[in-house]
């Protein structure tokens, strides 16, 4: 079946560091691919999505390009702050309208 | 503000007991998606429901069963509730269910504490 799997965390980087977070994904078809962003005490929010091979999602600073050669959509930041501090989720859709989420990483960023 | 609301915020209940949980979708979106949310299990997928018809089912038990209203509105009923049943439930809604890539939008969540 289709799924996402995501680097474990927790990842902790010092403010104005470089982020990236791996993920890599199984699935039949073109699936679209997302991010999405939980702070403390709050619900999933989108962070960025891309619906095809080579389109590269961005909102708030991150950047996540669709590899499907290497069926890939890491995360990368290059510069991160404190608020960025949340768990980062990768997911897929497929056909079938399903979102499926990797495991989700944590993210601590120190001042 | 994601504009779907989720009640009740908490819920604490003994094992055995029934609870629901409620669900009001951002206006004007058709599809409702529930999700569990614990420590050892990760987010998981429960069910979807589109225009108060079930779309997709996934890792849901059979002691939960859920249901979306002609308003739209959804409600996830958990019975013979079990001390591992304990999470944060989440709803979700989307736009249409025809593009599957659109984003789902999430409530803040139901904690459910199981004693």
């Amino acid at each position: 079946g289709n799924s996402v799997t995501q680097m474990e965390g927790p990842v902790t980087l010092s403010e104005e560091a470089f982020l990236t977070i791996n993920c890599t994904y199984t699935a039949t078809g073109y699936p679209s691919l997302f991010w999405y962003v939980q702070y403390p005490g709050e619900g999933l929010q989108l962070l960025l999505k891309a619906t095809k091979a080579d389109d590269k999602g961005s909102n708030k600073g991150f950047e996540a390009t669709y590899r499907k050669e290497t069926t890939s959509f890491h995360l990368e930041k290059g510069s991160v702050q404190v608020s960025d501090s949340a768990v980062y989720f990768c997911a897929l859709m497929d056909s079938s309208y399903k979102l499926i989420f990797g495991s989700g990483t944590r993210l601590l960023v120190r001042p | 503000d994601s504009g779907v609301t989720q009640t009740p915020k908490h819920l604490i209940t003994a094992t055995g007991q029934r609870v629901t949980l409620r669900c009001s979708p951002r206006s004007g979106d058709l599809s409702v998606y529930w999700y569990q949310q614990s420590l050892d299990q990760g987010l998981q997928f429960l069910i979807q429901y589109y225009n108060g018809e079930e779309r997709a089912k996934g890792n849901i038990l059979e002691r939960f069963s859920a249901q979306q209203f002609p308003d739209l509105h959804s409600e996830l009923n958990l019975s013979s509730l079990e001390l591992g049943d304990s999470a944060l439930y989440f709803c979700a809604s989307s736009a249409q269910q025809g593009q599957y890539n659109s984003p789902l939008h999430f409530g803040n969540g139901t904690r459910l504490t199981v004693t």
